[in-house]
């Protein structure tokens, strides 16, 4: 079963626009990541943040953490066609060794 | 560093054969992941090793999957025999340390027909 649960399923944007995707979890978590994956490659990681932390920047990326919700959203701002991928949420089981699930994914196509 | 390898990159095979996928992960790092990717079941966790040792297997489907890691450099996903319903991209991580983020390997295309 998946951990998180990311939503929108997908979303099309023009260049220049913000896109923000959510991801919704279910039991604790030591920490979440986020992933971005093209098309046919392997998965890229954008930025890991920490229960203990509520948002982290990382260039256009901006991710906040809701522990009391169990959700975080990813923003990315100014968005490029280059960002056109699937993003992934995954998490860190704060009761497994290391275990990291991933949901479903949020697929993005930025248009010029 | 070269990153993550896996080999082969494409693999097609008859129902019935034998399947193996490697993976050579970054060298220093100490944990390393098996996923599968399909369509329909999004990016599955396998197994995944800590210092060669199996941590957790739970997500192997069946008796048909296994994986080997004999050396902190190398390991193996073995299916045998293989069905269609493997037919997947199969993807292996490794990280440094508990918790930490994964680098992913550019993945096997498997087509079992």
């Amino acid at each position: 079963s998946q951990q998180g649960e990311e939503d929108p399923q997908a979303l099309s944007i023009q260049e220049g626009e913000n896109a923000t995707m959510n991801c919704s979890y279910k039991t604790s978590i030591n920490n979440l990541q986020w992933y971005r994956q093209n098309s046919g490659r392997g998965l890229v990681h954008l930025i890991l943040i920490r229960s203990n932390e509520r948002e982290k920047h990382s260039g256009r990326l901006r991710v906040t953490l809701d522990t009391s919700k169990k959700s975080s959203s990813l923003l990315i701002t100014a968005s490029r066609a280059a960002d056109t991928a699937s993003y992934f949420c995954a998490t860190a089981l704060f009761d497994s060794w290391g275990k990291l699930q991933f949901g479903a994914g949020t697929q993005v196509v930025v248009t010029p | 560093d070269a990153g993550v390898i896996q080999s082969p990159r494409h693999e097609v095979t008859e129902m019935g054969q034998e399947v193996t996928l490697r993976c050579k992960p970054i060298s220093g790092h100490n944990s390393l992941f098996w996923y599968r990717q399909t369509m329909m079941r999004g990016l599955e966790l396998l197994i995944y090793f800590n210092n060669n040792v199996p941590i957790d297997d739970s997500g192997m489907p069946e008796d048909r999957f296994s994986a080997k890691m004999p050396n902190a450099s190398f390991s193996t996903l073995k299916i045998q025999p293989s069905e269609p319903r493997d037919s997947a991209v199969y993807f292996c991580a490794s990280s440094f340390g508990q918790f930490e983020k994964l680098f992913f390997g550019s993945g096997t295309q498997l087509s079992v027909l």
